[in-house]
């Protein structure tokens, strides 16, 4: 069973369009996050929940909105996607002080 | 703000050859994790440390963490074309949040 699943795989999709991501975690752990890698691969992290609670919001534009329905699901949502948020997103899960398993990823291409 | 500095950027070595990767910060950090990321894949986590001069291996794989708690490295002994990705640092504050490296890629020339 995979532990940390996202959909879709690839989203290819117009500027202005809104679009969501899914994720889900089997591991039964409390805290979710979202990362965006850029091109230079760059990781750095978007938001953070921990049992549906937004715990880290980090600088980013408020087109991007994050939402838990329950502590095994972290979904988000983007409206008016722009050029620049063409990127790789992954969602993790993990516990503090402990290492955080990450999904395959969703590459993102706005056009 | 929290910054983890990554180098090298790049490596290309030769199947055999070792290879090591560096990540600096400007504070004492709590603990580092790494990751190894393919190509076209996602971070998996390899090992993370947490005590000052500790020193963990994985087989051919070894980390260790600076006497100051503000360094750490990466060191692989004969690489192999499996160990081609690339390799990131990770510290974690103390709002849990985990702040990584640049990232250093890996390739091997069989």
């Amino acid at each position: 069973d995979t532990a940390v699943s996202q959909t879709p795989k690839y989203l290819v999709t117009q500027m202005g369009n809104d679009k969501s991501i899914k994720c889900e975690q089997n591991l039964g752990h409390d805290t979710m996050y979202w990362y965006k890698q850029d091109s230079k691969k760059f990781l750095k992290i978007m938001f953070s929940y921990n049992n549906k609670e937004l715990i880290i919001n980090e600088t980013v534009p408020n087109r991007f909105s994050p939402k838990s329905p329950d502590k095994a699901h972290l979904n988000l949502h983007i409206n008016s996607l722009e050029l620049g948020d063409s990127a790789v997103y992954f969602c993790a899960s993990g516990r503090d002080g402990y290492e955080q398993y990450f999904g395959p990823g969703t590459r993102l291409t706005v056009t | 703000g929290q910054q983890v500095m990554q180098i090298p950027q790049y490596q290309h070595v030769q199947e055999g050859e070792d290879f090591t990767t560096y990540c600096n910060s400007s504070t004492t950090l709590s603990n580092i994790q790494w990751y190894k990321q393919r190509p076209g894949g996602h971070p998996v986590f390899l090992i993370q440390l947490v005590k000052s001069g500790e020193v963990k291996k994985q087989k051919r794989l070894t980390f260790q963490f600076g006497e100051a708690k503000k360094n750490s490295s990466l060191h692989i002994t004969a690489t192999q074309t499996t160990d081609v990705g690339t390799y990131f640092c990770a510290e974690e504050n103390q709002g849990g949040k985990l702040i990584f490296g640049q990232g250093t890629e890996l390739s091997v020339k069989p």
